[in-house]
């Protein structure tokens, strides 16, 4: 089945420190892959986009990078800030738009 | 509107109830998708509208669930004799015309069933 897979497991940094998230997926090859976070008790937010056509796209202290031969995404957030603090979600679309998304990866960042 | 938005915030219901959950979508934008998100899961799609019609029903988890939207804008999810296991975060997203867009969320309805 074609899955789309994030490392569950929490991971907590020290601020200041560049925080590194993955997203595996598996039996198929998505156009683009999009990234959002989640706050406690809110809806997810979009933070990027990327196509598989490039290689890495940034957006402020964010970089989101796609590897179509390891199969995979990587998210970067550099100079982390406790406000980074969150659930960060990777997530495919299917040709109706219909997203679906990883489990997530909590992302702690401590002063 | 500004955003999505979805009422109620929060429901309690008794198992066996029905249950009507609503989202208003960003004024303009034609699609509207449900998801699911329980306690320790990832989010799962549940139904997806274009305009009024459901072209892709092909989340919803049982026929106790069904889902309506009317003048292309507000649309309902309805939930019939809910049973504890619906207990979960119901969020509504739309986008302006469907397809592989960048997806707006609202901020969730959060239904416990007793």
């Amino acid at each position: 089945s074609q899955k789309i897979e994030q490392n569950s497991e929490a991971l907590n940094i020290q601020e200041g420190k560049t925080a590194t998230l993955t997203c595996n997926y598996t039996n198929y090859s998505p156009a683009y892959l999009q990234w959002y976070r989640q706050d406690p008790g809110r809806g997810p937010v979009f933070l990027l986009l990327i196509r598989e056509n490039e290689k890495e796209k940034r957006k402020e202290r964010l970089k989101v990078t796609f590897d179509t031969t390891l199969k995979q995404s990587l998210f970067h957030i550099t100079a982390s800030q406790p406000a980074d603090s969150a659930t960060y979600l990777c997530a495919r679309a299917s040709n109706t738009g219909k997203l679906i998304f990883g489990q997530g990866t909590t992302l702690q960042v401590k002063p | 509107g500004a955003g999505v938005s979805q009422s109620p915030s929060n429901k309690v219901t008794e198992k066996g109830k029905d249950v009507e959950l609503r989202c208003d979508p960003i004024s303009g934008h034609t699609a509207l998708y449900w998801y699911r998100q329980s306690l320790g899961q990832g989010l799962e799609f549940l139904i997806y509208f274009q305009g009024n019609s459901a072209p892709d029903k092909s989340g919803l988890p049982s026929d106790r669930f069904s889902a309506e939207r009317t003048g292309g804008s507000v649309s309902t999810l309805t939930i019939q004799r809910t049973q504890q296991e619906d207990s979960a975060v119901y969020l509504c997203a739309s986008t302006e015309a469907g397809g592989q867009e960048t997806q707006y969320f609202g901020p969730g309805t959060r239904l416990l069933v007793l």
